[in-house]
Protein backbone atom coordinates (compact mmCIF):
# COMPACT_ATOMS: atom_id res chain seq x y z
CA UNK A 1 0.00 0.00 0.00
CA UNK A 2 1.32 3.41 -0.88
CA UNK A 3 2.19 5.37 2.05
CA UNK A 4 3.60 8.70 2.29
CA UNK A 5 4.64 10.12 5.67
CA UNK A 6 5.61 13.81 5.44
CA UNK A 7 7.98 15.58 8.87
CA UNK A 8 9.66 18.49 10.00
CA UNK A 9 7.22 20.99 10.16
CA UNK A 10 6.64 22.72 13.56
CA UNK A 11 6.45 26.96 15.02
CA UNK A 12 8.82 28.98 13.43
CA UNK A 13 9.14 32.99 13.27
CA UNK A 14 8.76 35.16 10.57
CA UNK A 15 12.02 35.15 8.18
CA UNK A 16 13.08 31.72 9.57
CA UNK A 17 13.63 28.61 7.17
CA UNK A 18 12.17 24.93 8.26
CA UNK A 19 12.65 21.82 5.91
CA UNK A 20 10.06 19.33 5.61
CA UNK A 21 10.73 15.95 4.41
CA UNK A 22 8.24 12.71 2.84
CA UNK A 23 9.32 9.44 3.23
CA UNK A 24 7.55 7.38 0.37
CA UNK A 25 7.11 3.30 0.89
CA UNK A 26 5.45 0.84 -1.74
CA UNK A 27 6.78 2.45 -4.77
CA UNK A 28 9.61 4.18 -6.14
CA UNK A 29 10.03 8.35 -6.41
CA UNK A 30 12.17 7.92 -8.98
CA UNK A 31 9.83 6.62 -11.09
CA UNK A 32 6.38 9.43 -10.52
CA UNK A 33 6.02 13.06 -10.09
CA UNK A 34 6.08 14.40 -6.32
CA UNK A 35 3.95 17.60 -5.11
CA UNK A 36 4.22 19.68 -2.11
CA UNK A 37 0.23 20.92 -1.88
CA UNK A 38 -0.50 22.94 1.28
CA UNK A 39 -3.84 23.62 3.04
CA UNK A 40 -4.17 27.21 5.49
CA UNK A 41 -6.55 26.65 8.19
CA UNK A 42 -9.87 26.73 7.23
CA UNK A 43 -8.76 27.38 3.50
CA UNK A 44 -8.52 25.33 0.55
CA UNK A 45 -5.93 23.73 -1.16
CA UNK A 46 -3.05 25.22 -2.98
CA UNK A 47 -0.37 23.81 -5.18
CA UNK A 48 2.97 24.44 -4.28
CA UNK A 49 5.55 23.24 -5.89
CA UNK A 50 6.23 19.85 -8.28
CA UNK A 51 9.54 17.39 -9.46
CA UNK A 52 9.65 15.39 -12.29
CA UNK A 53 10.30 11.32 -11.84
CA UNK A 54 14.07 12.66 -13.15
CA UNK A 55 14.42 15.74 -11.56
CA UNK A 56 14.90 17.49 -14.07
CA UNK A 57 12.02 19.64 -14.10
CA UNK A 58 11.09 21.55 -11.43
CA UNK A 59 8.22 23.91 -10.68
CA UNK A 60 7.16 26.68 -8.08
CA UNK A 61 3.79 27.95 -7.73
CA UNK A 62 4.34 32.15 -7.79
CA UNK A 63 4.06 32.69 -4.08
CA UNK A 64 7.02 30.50 -2.87
CA UNK A 65 8.96 30.90 -5.85
CA UNK A 66 12.69 31.95 -4.81
CA UNK A 67 12.23 31.28 -1.48
CA UNK A 68 10.97 27.46 -1.49
CA UNK A 69 13.53 24.66 -2.58
CA UNK A 70 12.02 21.00 -3.64
CA UNK A 71 14.44 18.51 -3.87
CA UNK A 72 14.39 14.24 -3.66
CA UNK A 73 16.51 11.21 -2.72
CA UNK A 74 15.66 8.81 -4.39
CA UNK A 75 18.09 6.33 -3.01
CA UNK A 76 16.44 7.19 0.35
CA UNK A 77 12.67 7.58 -1.31
CA UNK A 78 12.43 10.61 0.15
CA UNK A 79 11.05 13.69 -0.66
CA UNK A 80 11.70 17.38 0.54
CA UNK A 81 11.18 21.08 0.82
CA UNK A 82 13.56 23.57 1.78
CA UNK A 83 11.07 26.67 3.05
CA UNK A 84 13.38 29.95 3.43
CA UNK A 85 11.96 33.29 4.93
CA UNK A 86 8.72 32.38 6.24
CA UNK A 87 5.88 34.19 6.32
CA UNK A 88 3.21 34.52 8.33
CA UNK A 89 0.91 33.37 5.17
CA UNK A 90 3.00 29.93 4.62
CA UNK A 91 1.03 28.58 8.13
CA UNK A 92 -0.66 25.96 6.84
CA UNK A 93 -0.95 22.32 6.58
CA UNK A 94 1.72 20.98 4.32
CA UNK A 95 1.04 17.83 1.94
CA UNK A 96 3.18 15.51 0.09
CA UNK A 97 1.45 14.21 -2.69
CA UNK A 98 2.43 11.63 -5.36
CA UNK A 99 1.44 11.89 -9.48
CA UNK A 100 0.22 9.53 -11.20
CA UNK A 101 2.49 10.32 -13.55
CA UNK A 102 6.59 10.91 -14.34
CA UNK A 103 5.47 14.43 -14.89
CA UNK A 104 3.40 17.66 -13.34
CA UNK A 105 -0.13 16.89 -13.50
CA UNK A 106 -3.37 17.09 -12.19
CA UNK A 107 -3.19 13.61 -11.42
CA UNK A 108 -2.48 12.78 -7.55
CA UNK A 109 -3.16 9.83 -6.60
CA UNK A 110 -1.84 9.75 -3.37
CA UNK A 111 -1.46 12.21 -0.10
CA UNK A 112 0.36 11.88 2.97
CA UNK A 113 -1.46 13.24 6.37
CA UNK A 114 0.46 16.73 6.24
CA UNK A 115 2.92 18.40 8.54
CA UNK A 116 1.79 21.76 10.21
CA UNK A 117 3.83 24.77 9.84
CA UNK A 118 3.03 27.85 11.66
CA UNK A 119 4.69 31.05 11.37
CA UNK A 120 4.26 33.67 14.05
CA UNK A 121 6.30 35.76 16.16
CA UNK B 1 -3.02 32.97 -10.86
CA UNK B 2 -6.22 33.13 -8.65
CA UNK B 3 -8.10 29.88 -7.51
CA UNK B 4 -10.61 28.30 -9.70
CA UNK B 5 -14.20 29.64 -9.00
CA UNK B 6 -16.11 26.93 -6.89
CA UNK B 7 -20.13 27.65 -4.71
CA UNK B 8 -19.36 27.45 -1.34
CA UNK B 9 -21.81 25.30 -0.44
CA UNK B 10 -24.24 22.53 -2.15
CA UNK B 11 -26.86 20.45 -0.22
CA UNK B 12 -28.92 17.36 -1.65
CA UNK B 13 -30.78 14.49 0.56
CA UNK B 14 -29.91 11.03 -0.06
CA UNK B 15 -30.64 9.20 -3.19
CA UNK B 16 -30.76 12.99 -4.97
CA UNK B 17 -28.40 13.93 -7.15
CA UNK B 18 -25.64 17.34 -6.96
CA UNK B 19 -23.73 19.00 -9.21
CA UNK B 20 -20.71 21.15 -8.23
CA UNK B 21 -19.02 23.69 -10.88
CA UNK B 22 -15.79 24.73 -11.62
CA UNK B 23 -15.20 27.77 -13.07
CA UNK B 24 -11.50 28.94 -14.68
CA UNK B 25 -10.60 30.56 -18.07
CA UNK B 26 -9.01 29.52 -21.54
CA UNK B 27 -5.88 29.09 -20.08
CA UNK B 28 -6.32 26.62 -17.64
CA UNK B 29 -9.84 24.24 -17.27
CA UNK B 30 -10.85 25.53 -21.14
CA UNK B 31 -7.50 25.03 -22.65
CA UNK B 32 -7.01 21.31 -21.37
CA UNK B 33 -8.95 18.31 -20.83
CA UNK B 34 -6.67 17.83 -17.73
CA UNK B 35 -9.12 18.66 -14.40
CA UNK B 36 -9.15 16.28 -11.21
CA UNK B 37 -11.41 16.42 -8.75
CA UNK B 38 -10.76 14.93 -5.02
CA UNK B 39 -12.81 14.66 -1.62
CA UNK B 40 -11.67 15.77 2.13
CA UNK B 41 -13.55 14.44 4.89
CA UNK B 42 -12.87 16.90 7.55
CA UNK B 43 -9.35 16.07 9.10
CA UNK B 44 -8.35 13.81 6.52
CA UNK B 45 -6.59 13.80 3.76
CA UNK B 46 -8.34 14.46 -0.01
CA UNK B 47 -9.11 11.40 -2.11
CA UNK B 48 -8.43 11.35 -5.77
CA UNK B 49 -11.50 10.93 -7.19
CA UNK B 50 -11.83 12.18 -11.00
CA UNK B 51 -9.03 12.83 -13.71
CA UNK B 52 -8.91 14.12 -17.49
CA UNK B 53 -12.65 15.19 -16.87
CA UNK B 54 -14.51 12.49 -16.53
CA UNK B 55 -12.84 9.03 -15.75
CA UNK B 56 -12.78 7.50 -12.52
CA UNK B 57 -9.68 5.95 -10.83
CA UNK B 58 -10.26 2.39 -9.62
CA UNK B 59 -12.24 1.84 -6.51
CA UNK B 60 -14.20 5.33 -6.99
CA UNK B 61 -18.58 4.29 -7.26
CA UNK B 62 -19.85 5.19 -10.45
CA UNK B 63 -21.73 7.57 -8.82
CA UNK B 64 -19.41 10.03 -9.42
CA UNK B 65 -19.26 11.85 -12.33
CA UNK B 66 -17.40 14.57 -14.34
CA UNK B 67 -18.01 16.55 -17.39
CA UNK B 68 -16.81 19.87 -18.61
CA UNK B 69 -17.90 22.90 -21.19
CA UNK B 70 -15.84 25.51 -21.93
CA UNK B 71 -14.12 26.84 -19.13
CA UNK B 72 -16.43 25.14 -16.19
CA UNK B 73 -16.25 21.60 -14.86
CA UNK B 74 -18.40 20.05 -12.89
CA UNK B 75 -18.57 16.52 -10.57
CA UNK B 76 -21.75 15.06 -10.57
CA UNK B 77 -22.44 12.96 -7.61
CA UNK B 78 -25.98 10.55 -7.69
CA UNK B 79 -27.42 8.60 -5.13
CA UNK B 80 -26.47 10.77 -1.95
CA UNK B 81 -25.42 8.94 0.65
CA UNK B 82 -24.31 10.30 4.01
CA UNK B 83 -20.70 9.37 3.78
CA UNK B 84 -20.40 11.72 0.35
CA UNK B 85 -20.76 14.89 3.14
CA UNK B 86 -17.60 16.44 2.46
CA UNK B 87 -15.21 19.24 0.90
CA UNK B 88 -14.87 18.54 -2.89
CA UNK B 89 -11.75 20.60 -4.80
CA UNK B 90 -11.60 20.90 -8.18
CA UNK B 91 -8.06 21.12 -9.86
CA UNK B 92 -7.16 22.37 -13.58
CA UNK B 93 -3.52 21.61 -15.73
CA UNK B 94 -3.20 25.21 -15.96
CA UNK B 95 -0.23 25.69 -18.80
CA UNK B 96 3.71 26.06 -17.75
CA UNK B 97 3.89 23.25 -15.79
CA UNK B 98 1.27 24.72 -12.70
CA UNK B 99 -1.30 23.21 -11.02
CA UNK B 100 -4.71 24.97 -9.94
CA UNK B 101 -7.00 24.33 -7.52
CA UNK B 102 -10.97 25.40 -6.88
CA UNK B 103 -11.84 27.09 -3.43
CA UNK B 104 -13.60 23.96 -2.62
CA UNK B 105 -17.07 23.46 -1.63
CA UNK B 106 -18.51 22.00 0.97
CA UNK B 107 -21.37 19.30 0.51
CA UNK B 108 -23.82 18.98 3.20
CA UNK B 109 -26.30 15.87 3.04
CA UNK B 110 -29.92 16.77 4.31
Amino acid sequence: EVQLVESGGGLVQPGGSLRLSCVASAFRISNYAMNWVRQAPGKGLEWVSSISDSGGNIKYAGSVKGRFIISKDDSKNTLFLQMNSLRVEDTALYYCAKAELGWLTERIDHWGQGTPVTVSS
Amino acid sequence: QSALTQPRSVSGSPGQSVAISCTGTNSDVGGYDYVSWFQQHPGKAPKFMIFDVSKRPSGVPDRFSGSKSGNTASLTISGLQADDEADYYCCSYAGADSIIFGEGTRLTVL
